[in-house]
């Protein structure tokens, strides 16, 4: 059965750091593109950074270009998001899903973590 | 800035039909854009419905549908149920470089 459970948010000042985890079961995340997705309190998903299979390319949405790093442990099948500089806009609840770039697929989503920002 | 615009609520009766459509500002929508369909619940996660166009995915009921309509990616519910009641988004794909949603369709069953 295919899996994602997100951890890692929790509160932290604007300015602050922290790191997602997005652990995956069922399948070999490193053969699939990952994604983060984010959705702002009451508000809609918003795309915000994708690693595709094999680490071959990785994309970043502009609003977190710069203070966003995506990557991946393939030992330990798992998907992380390093958010640096983090601002209240960032407040949201963070998930990552599975997409079979190839296919154009999107099937498998974790349940999400908070992030918020505030002081 | 690509915006993705999709109807911000729709209401159907049930066993009705309702399309639901997902226009990008950069021009027509083709199955190069590989459209995805999402439904969200209230405090639920996303899940995907369609993917590429007009592919349900195995969970997918049989009473949703993808197609390309007049220039827009569209999704076809036809039979809703009550339980149909849900935020739908709709994804297009940039080049890979950039994906975007559509702001949501609130699709009210009454």
């Amino acid at each position: 059965e295919v899996q994602l459970v997100e951890s890692g948010g929790g509160l932290v000042k604007p300015g602050g750091s922290l790191r997602l985890s997005c652990a995956a079961s069922g399948f070999t995340s490193s053969s699939y593109t990952m994604n983060w997705v984010r959705q702002a309190p009451g508000k809609g998903l918003e795309w915000v950074s994708s690693i595709t299979s094999s680490d071959t390319y990785i994309y970043y949405a502009d609003s977190v270009k710069g203070r966003f790093t995506i990557s991946r442990d393939n030992a330990k099948n798992s998907l992380y998001l390093q958010m640096n500089s983090l601002r209240a806009e960032d407040t949201a609840v963070y998930y990552c899903a599975r997409e079979h770039r190839g296919l154009g697929r999107f099937d498998y989503w974790g349940q999400g973590t908070l992030v918020t920002v505030s002081s | 800035q690509t915006v993705v615009t999709q109807e911000p609520s729709l209401t159907v009766s049930p066993g009705g039909t309702v399309t639901l459509t997902c226009a990008s500002s950069t021009g027509a929508v083709t199955s190069g854009y590989y459209p995805n369909w999402f439904q969200q619940k209230p405090g639920q996660a996303p899940r995907s419905l369609i993917y590429s166009t007009d592919n349900r995915h195995s969970w997918t009921p049989a009473r949703f549908s993808g197609s390309l309509l007049g220039g827009k990616a569209a999704l076809t519910l036809s039979g809703v149920q009550p339980e149909d009641e849900a935020e739908y988004y709709c994804l297009l794909n940039y080049g890979g470089a950039q994906l975007v949603f559509g702001g949501g369709t609130q699709l009210t069953v009454l």
